[in-house]
């Protein structure tokens, strides 16, 4: 049963360029939330996706724009970079009926902007 | 707005202490509290737990209790091994579908 993927490990860009990250959530999941984690800061909230919507959106600026396709997979897309960009981009999915609460996280994709 | 406030690290231990990682939360009603885990290289994964008020959450000796009339959530184990090295994040999840997280703890097990 394969985890949540994503996708790529690593990039680096530069100033002002556009980047697409995605996510391939946990077998029977249909929910994808989008973290931003700085070094040595917590997880900080970007967006949820359910049923190709955005459902709830944290304090990033428009900039920042997803996407969730039929299968669940999800998109990050970030526009005009900036150097405070650089950060680890987590992926966490989880299923809209489970009465826990659990995320699942990915290992995050790496982006470096210069 | 919600949030959560858990201490400073590094927190460095011999093998074989006891350890307790503090963590206080601010929330309208009535959160979901949880303990992540984050081993070097790795995506972070649910350590323990709860739910509502005086539940106990456990999970490879890690253990945590909701305290609502303090409003914390302290992690404590009683002896760790150099396997439990990693960032430690509490996180709440109130109204709404976002989980909110901590600054992160980070352990380090000396042998």
């Amino acid at each position: 049963d394969a985890g949540v993927t994503q996708s790529p490990t690593h990039l680096i860009k530069t100033r002002g360029q556009q980047v697409t990250l995605r996510c391939s959530p946990k077998s029977g999941h249909d929910t994808v939330s989008w973290y931003q984690q700085a070094l040595g800061q917590g997880p900080q909230f970007i967006f949820q996706y359910y049923e190709e919507e955005e459902r709830q959106r944290g304090n990033f600026p428009d900039r920042f724009s997803g996407h969730q396709f039929p299968n669940y997979s999800s998109e990050l897309n970030v526009n005009a970079l900036l150097l405070g960009d650089s950060a680890l981009y987590l992926c966490a999915s989880s299923f809209r009926h489970s009465n826990t609460g659990e995320l699942f996280f990915g290992e995050g994709s790496r982006l470096t902007v210069l | 707005g919600d949030s959560v406030t858990q201490m400073e690290g590094p927190v460095t231990l011999s093998e074989e202490a006891f350890l307790t990682i503090n963590c206080t939360y601010t929330a309208t009603g009535y959160p979901s509290l949880f303990w992540y885990v984050q081993y070097p290289g790795e995506g972070l994964q649910l350590l323990l737990k709860a739910t509502k008020a005086d539940d106990k959450g456990s999970n490879k000796g890690f253990e945590a209790t909701y305290r609502k009339e303090t409003t914390s959530f302290h992690l404590e184990k009683g002896s760790v091994q150099v396997s439990d090295s990693a960032v430690y994040f509490c996180a709440l999840r109130a109204g709404g579908f976002k989980t909110i997280f901590g600054a992160g703890t980070r352990l380090f097990v000396k042998a």
